[in-house]
């Protein structure tokens, strides 16, 4: 079955950078990796997405490692509003359906 | 502002009732899709409509229905409501299937 797996928890001090790892072993090699952020039960949103090449953007930056089965995204300088939970997700082939996992609680400390 | 907007942004009623959840897409995007997140749980997807069409669904139960409109705004129909309904109920838009998704901030949904 398609799915991402990403630790349930992570903590970061404010200021400092914050890495989030996402396996995606099962993505198809056409299809994007999304990545999301859900602070307390607002809706989801969205920060970035990418193929093959590194990305970057005015809120973080997304590597994706050369076989496509893993990426990070980085937060180049955390504050205490970056605390949410990370969702990393690709779209299940041709299903226009995103594969949503638990996603990653991040939690930036003072 | 996502520019996605859903109404009503709370709902309370009874089980065995009927309610309509609605969203209004983001302007230019032509999907719209539907999910479920119940309390302290991840998002479940519901269902897809691009363009008017039907593109993709999840595990959308029978009692749950949905439909998108010319104008491109969707409708969710959830009937019969049983206690395991109350959730929050989030709806999304991308300019096209496979595109990044933009998120309303959700129709609290209470069922007593």
């Amino acid at each position: 079955d398609a799915k991402t797996t990403q630790p349930t928890s992570m903590d970061c001090a404010e200021g400092r950078a914050a890495n989030l790892p996402c396996n995606h072993s099962t993505i198809s090699g056409n299809e994007y990796v999304y990545w999301y952020r859900q602070i307390h039960s607002q809706g989801p949103q969205y920060i970035i997405h990418g193929l093959k090449n590194n990305e970057t953007n005015e809120m973080a930056s997304l590597i994706i490692t050369e076989d496509r089965k893993s990426s990070t995204l980085i937060l180049p300088h955390a504050t205490l509003r970056d605390t949410a939970v990370y969702y990393c997700t690709h779209y299940m082939d041709s299903n226009y359906q995103l594969i949503w996992g638990a996603g990653t609680k991040l939690i930036i400390k003072p | 502002d996502s520019g996605v907007t859903q109404t009503p942004k709370h709902l309370i009623t009874a089980t065995g009732q009927r309610v309509t959840l609605r969203c209004s897409p983001r302007s230019g995007d032509l999907s719209v899709y539907w999910y479920q997140q119940s309390l302290d749980q991840g998002l479940q997807f519901l269902i897809h409509y691009y363009n008017g069409e039907e593109r993709a669904k999840g595990n959308i139960l029978e009692r749950f229905s949905a439909q998108q409109f010319p104008d491109l705004h969707s409708e969710l129909n959830l009937s019969s409501l049983e206690l395991g309904d109350s959730a929050l109920y989030f709806c999304a838009s991308s300019v096209a299937p496979h595109q990044p998704q933009h998120f309303g901030d959700g129709t609290r949904l209470s069922i007593l």
